[in-house]
């Protein structure tokens, strides 16, 4: 069965001190990897989607990389507002019953000022 | 542009009761899909349509259904409502849906309260 996980499942960080998160995946064809961050009551609002190994995307503090088998959301100098839940994603080939999208359980990130 | 629209946005039932949730796409937007949330399990795949027609189904049981009308516009319905279903109910809407590479862009949800 196809599987997408994410670790750390939750991350305590200060201001601006940088970290990473890890998504990694086993797939049997990948045809792209989304992010996402979902704040409490809300839903999850797309970042940024990921198609081959070695494509990167950058978004303000956030930058998403991918490999062979997972991907990485690098945020630099992080504030209090990036405090959320982020989920990653991958599209698979169509008609399981998983979906075409299969969610990671996410990763729970604090940011204290 | 408005974003997919879900109402209502709370909803307290009772054990047994059935319950209707819908959905309003992203203008342009012919794929929704529908996903539970819950603590445990995260999110879960109930089913896709696109141009009203179901294109793919995940393991829920029978209870859960859904429909597309020809405006792209979606409703799910959760019929003999049991416990286990309070979560957080997302619909989701792209352009090409299925495995088109195109993002799907989520609603608010609806948080569904079962007692």
């Amino acid at each position: 069965e196809d599987q997408v996980t994410q670790s750390p499942e939750a991350l305590r960080l200060q201001e601006g001190e940088s970290s990473s998160l890890n998504c990694s995946y086993t797939v049997s064809g990948l045809r792209g990897l989304f992010w996402y961050r979902q704040d409490p009551g809300k839903g999850p609002e797309f970042l940024f989607t990921l198609y081959s190994a070695g494509e990167e995307k950058e978004k303000e503090r956030l930058k998403a990389t991918l490999t062979k088998k997972e991907s990485f959301l690098h945020i630099t100098a992080p504030k209090p507002e990036d405090s959320a839940t982020y989920l990653c994603a991958v599209q698979v080939p169509y008609g399981g019953s998983q979906g075409n999208l299969i969610f990671g359980k996410g990763t729970k990130l604090s940011v204290k000022p | 542009k408005a974003g997919v629209t879900q109402t209502p946005r709370y909803l307290i039932k009772t054990r047994g009761q059935q319950v209707t949730l819908s959905c309003s796409p992203i203008s342009g937007h012919r794929s929704v899909s529908w996903y539970q949330q819950t603590p445990g399990q995260g999110l879960q795949f109930l089913f896709e349509y696109f141009s009203e027609t179901q294109r793919n189904k995940g393991n829920f049981p029978g209870r859960f259904s859904g429909r597309q009308f020809s405006n792209s516009r979606s409703e799910m319905n959760v019929s003999t409502l049991e416990l286990g279903d309070s979560a957080l109910y997302l619909c989701a809407s792209s352009l090409s849906g299925g495995d088109g590479g195109s993002p799907l862009h989520f609603g608010n949800g609806t948080r569904l309260t079962v007692t």
